[in-house]
């Protein structure tokens, strides 16, 4: 098992829509993760950082981890074209871990 | 967060000859790791640059096909030797910033090998 998977869609939505994006993880004693965000010909960047459990908020995006579940999730508000990008769940096992990435294309 | 510079940011290469690739930080980093980033693929680890000592690779990746130098705390240089066209891909070198776990990536150095 993966220590971490993440569903590679692609995900279209149209703009202004609530996106969802999700993760999960295998090891139950991680406890730090992060969302990165790839523009397409670009480097990872990190968009945020969480740790334990709960809900994390940054302008439009929330991040919420679930330990009980092992699932981290990552939500957008009012979606924008600009939101278009990968986005990479990871978490820092022996290594940071990645996710394989959600392409996700916000639609005008 | 730390800014980072890759050169160059890509390259055409012929099989069988080397690229070397760079990475300057525009402060001193403790930590410094290359990736790869295959086509549709997510990020794979190839080593951990380790000023003044040997690089630590991981699982798969050997210092004969990716010799690494990182002469101090602020650059370090990736070299993909005796090129093949599976080496084609996206090279990145990123850095730890005060808190360990978070890493920030430079812009990457795509490398396609004919």
């Amino acid at each position: 098992q993966k220590e971490v998977e993440q569903d590679p869609g692609p995900l279209s939505v149209p703009e202004g829509a609530i996106v969802s994006l999700n993760c999960t993880y295998s090891n139950s004693a991680f406890q730090y993760f992060m969302w990165y965000r790839q523009y397409s010909r670009k480097g990872p960047e990190l968009l945020m950082y969480t740790y334990s459990s709960g809900n994390k908020e940054d302008g439009r995006f929330t991040a919420q981890v679930d330990k009980s579940s092992k699932y981290i999730s990552l939500f957008i508000r009012d979606s924008q074209p600009s939101d278009s990008a990968t986005y990479l769940c990871a978490t820092p096992a022996e290594k940071l871990t990645f996710g394989t990435g959600t392409r996700l294309t916000i639609i005008p | 967060s730390a800014v980072i510079s890759q050169k160059p940011s890509r390259d055409i290469c012929q099989r069988g000859t080397s690229l070397t690739i760079q990475c300057q930080v525009d402060s001193q980093v403790t930590m410094m790791f290359w990736y790869r980033q295959q086509p549709g693929q997510s990020l794979t680890l190839i080593a951990t640059a380790n000023q003044g000592s040997e690089a630590t690779y991981e699982s798969g990746f050997v210092i004969d096909k990716f010799p690494i130098s990182r002469p101090n705390l602020t650059f370090s240089t990736l070299t993909v030797s005796n090129m093949s066209p599976e080496d084609s891909s996206i090279y990145l070198c990123s850095v730890t910033d005060r808190l360990p776990e978070t890493q920030y990536f430079g812009p990457g150095t795509r490398l396609l090998v004919l």
